[in-house]
């Protein structure tokens, strides 16, 4: 069955600090890959999003993820977390011809100790 | 801002009662998916539009319908509303070749329903 894991359901970090957040998923075939960000009461914001070639992949607000078929992986990471990062994240899979399968993680709870 | 809007941003229906969602594509976008997220959840797919057609389906029953206009906006109704449908609605607007490449999706906003 095709799914997304974020293990984390909750991370409090301090500013300043590095911050990697979690996702596997279970596909039949190599996806597409996402991570958005959502603050409370908004919609949703993309971040970064994997298609193909290099496996490290750059987004937005200074944060980059790695794509690893071996794991079924592709977590989130960020050198230095600020106040404003303070969010959901959600991990989404979908396929490469259309989007009617775009399946979404649970989400991560990020919170940041000034 | 993604350019998608929605409205309204917030809206209290009783169960039963029918309710009308809309959203607006990004200029030039000819692609809308509606997603139901819970709270504390991440969201899921209802259904996508591509050029005024249902161009795919989630695991929501028939109650669930919309309509994609010649601009691209769109809308989503729900019938015999549950208490269970109280939830976030997302649209999102994606630019799209038939059956070809998937593209970046854009997010509104949102809105809220609450069933009483």
């Amino acid at each position: 069955a095709q799914s997304v894991t974020q293990p984390d359901i909750h991370i409090t970090v301090s500013e300043g600090a590095s911050l990697e957040l979690r996702c596997n998923y279970s596909y039949g075939a190599t996806p597409y890959l996402f991570w958005y960000v959502q603050s409370p009461g908004q919609g949703l914001q993309l971040l970064l999003k994997y298609f193909s070639g290099d496996t490290l992949v750059q987004g937005i607000k200074g944060f980059e993820a790695e794509f690893k078929r071996s794991q079924s992986s592709f977590n989130l990471r960020k050198p230095s977390v600020h106040w404003s990062d303070a969010a959901e994240y959600f991990c989404a899979v979908g396929p490469k011809t259309s989007y009617d399968k775009v399946i979404f993680g649970p989400g991560t709870s990020l919170s940041v100790i000034p | 801002e993604t350019g998608v809007t929605q409205s309204p941003t917030h809206l209290i229906k009783t169960r039963g009662q029918q309710v009308t969602l809309r959203c607006s594509s990004q200029s030039g976008h000819n692609t809308v998916s509606w997603y139901q997220q819970a709270l504390g959840q991440g969201p899921q797919f209802i259904f996508q539009y591509y050029r005024e057609e249902e161009n795919g389906r989630g695991n929501f029953p028939p109650r669930f319908s919309g309509l994609q206009f010649p601009n691209y906006s769109s809308e989503l109704n729900v019938n015999a509303l549950e208490l269970d449908d109280s939830a976030l609605y997302l649209c999102a607007s994606s630019l799209e070749g038939w059956g070809g490449r998937a593209k970046t999706q854009y997010f509104g906003p949102g809105t809220r329903l609450l069933v009483l």
